[in-house]
């Protein structure tokens, strides 16, 4: 079975851009999670989807949004980037606990 | 505080050594808890989850105490192959999951 699938891999933007990301979980799993992780910090949660709907959000701001499908995959959307949003983006999926990562979307601001 | 801490490192062990890394968590409330790996520019990949009773896969034992909301980890007779950062994860119920920062090891042949 494939697991679960992120692109691009690596993505180079500019301030003030917006970028959308995508991530495909692992057949049967329903919930998908997004995390950011920063060069030598853990990942931090930006929000979670199940059922096509926002179930949890951590302390990012509006410019972080998120759309799941019927196919239970999910795009996040970034408005306004910022130098502080180059990260790892990391998208997470599960059917209960615990999460299965993908290998990660590598956003770098310029 | 943060809401899960971790002992940052780096722990530089020889091969064949027991090493212990701690993790707490400041939700009482938190209902479940796992120790992920990463690897260097990698995704975080699932170790072992963790129970009250404790649990152990090979070299590996983890633990928890609800009490002092305090988790643990030991691995031991390092192998060069367990260099990695370690990650304490927490859910802390609903939907929302808790990382602690790391902590760094580096086994030595």
């Amino acid at each position: 079975d494939a697991g679960v699938t992120q692109s691009p891999t690596h993505l180079i933007k500019t301030r003030g851009q917006h970028v959308t990301l995508r991530c495909s979980p692992i057949s049967g799993h329903k919930s998908v999670s997004w995390y950011q992780q920063v060069l030598g910090q853990g990942p931090q949660f930006i929000f979670q989807y199940y059922e096509k709907e926002e179930r949890g959000r951590g302390n990012f701001p509006d410019r972080f949004s998120a759309r799941q499908f019927p196919n239970y995959s999910s795009e996040p959307n970034v408005n306004a980037l910022l130098l502080g949003d180059s990260a790892l983006y990391l998208c997470a999926s599960s059917l209960a606990r615990p999460q299965h990562f993908g290998d990660g979307t590598r956003l770098s601001i310029l | 505080r943060k809401e899960v801490e971790q002992d940052p490192g780096p722990f530089n062990v020889p091969e064949g050594a027991t090493v212990a890394f701690n993790c707490t968590y400041s939700n009482s409330a938190s209902q479940s808890f796992f120790w992920y790996r990463q690897d260097c520019r990698k995704e975080p990949k699932l170790l072992m989850s963790v129970y009250s009773s404790g649990n152990e896969d090979g070299r590996f034992t983890a633990q928890l105490n609800r009490a002092s909301q305090y988790i643990s980890l030991l691995i031991r007779d390092s192998k060069l192959s367990d260099s990695a950062t370690y990650l304490c994860v927490v859910n802390t119920g609903g939907f929302k999951t808790i990382f602690g920062a790391g902590t760094r090891l580096f086994v030595k042949a």
